[in-house]
């Protein structure tokens, strides 16, 4: 499978833990994404990184959340100190900007998140 | 007002029935539009990019209006599979990125 991957699938936690997502984005793609989405919600945007280099962050992300990418391929999010408000479908998504000899779009394209539970 | 505003929904229809959602966006400086498709707890997939000129792709068409910062998404010929929910994206340009804001998503049923 060459599309982006999210690992865990479903993650349970008790309030206070720390936990941590990985995103696999597709491998020519330079652009990663990570989002957030609660019920009857759409997608609300994170953070975003250009290969290694996080380039914004949403007001969303508390200081207790952060995201890194460190060789320009997969991706970390991490979570400090969970509370249960942070329950929810953490999303990631990729897509190709820039690079040379391949088609430059703003189209992403969604892994299958991590389904976070919080109690 | 909602960076991307779309009808919550939901609409139900019969199969075959005609379907269309709108959609408003706030930033006239957005350059990039699409529709993405989700069905229940799963990721969101890209179902057509919304151009200019509109287009078109086998029942659904997309429509652009920058002059009042309006989308459109019509389905025809509606078949089961096509519930769903739809979300309006548009890119919102900053000096150094260009992040997608999501609309709530428009619900679609589609009974038999």
């Amino acid at each position: 499978d060459t599309g982006v991957s999210q690992n865990p699938r479903h993650k349970i936690t008790k309030r206070g833990q720390n936990v941590t997502f990985r995103c696999d984005p597709i491998s020519e793609h330079n652009r990663l994404y990570w989002y957030r989405q609660t019920l009857g919600q759409g997608p609300e945007f994170l953070t975003y990184f250009q290969n290694e280099a996080q380039l914004e962050k949403s007001r969303l992300l508390s200081d207790r959340f952060s995201a890194e990418r460190p060789k320009g391929s997969f991706s970390t999010l991490e979570i400090q100190r969970t509370e249960q408000g942070d329950s929810a479908m953490y999303l990631c998504a990729s897509s190709s900007w820039g690079n040379p000899g391949l088609y430059s779009s703003y189209e992403q394209y969604f892994g299958p998140g991590t389904r976070l539970t919080v109690t | 007002r909602k960076e991307v505003e779309q009808d919550p929904g939901p609409f139900n229809v019969p199969e075959g029935a005609t379907v269309a959602f709108n959609c408003t966006y706030s930033n006239s400086a957005s350059q990039s539009f699409f529709w993405y498709r989700q069905d229940c707890r799963k990721e969101p997939k890209l179902l057509m990019s919304v151009y200019s000129s509109g287009n078109e792709d086998g029942r659904f068409t997309a429509q652009l209006n920058r002059a009042s910062q309006y989308i459109s998404l019509l389905i025809r010929d509606s078949k089961l599979s096509d519930s769903a929910t739809y979300l309006c994206v548009v890119n919102f340009p900053t000096y150094n990125t260009d992040k997608l804001i999501f609309g709530t998503g428009t619900r679609l049923q589609v009974f038999p």
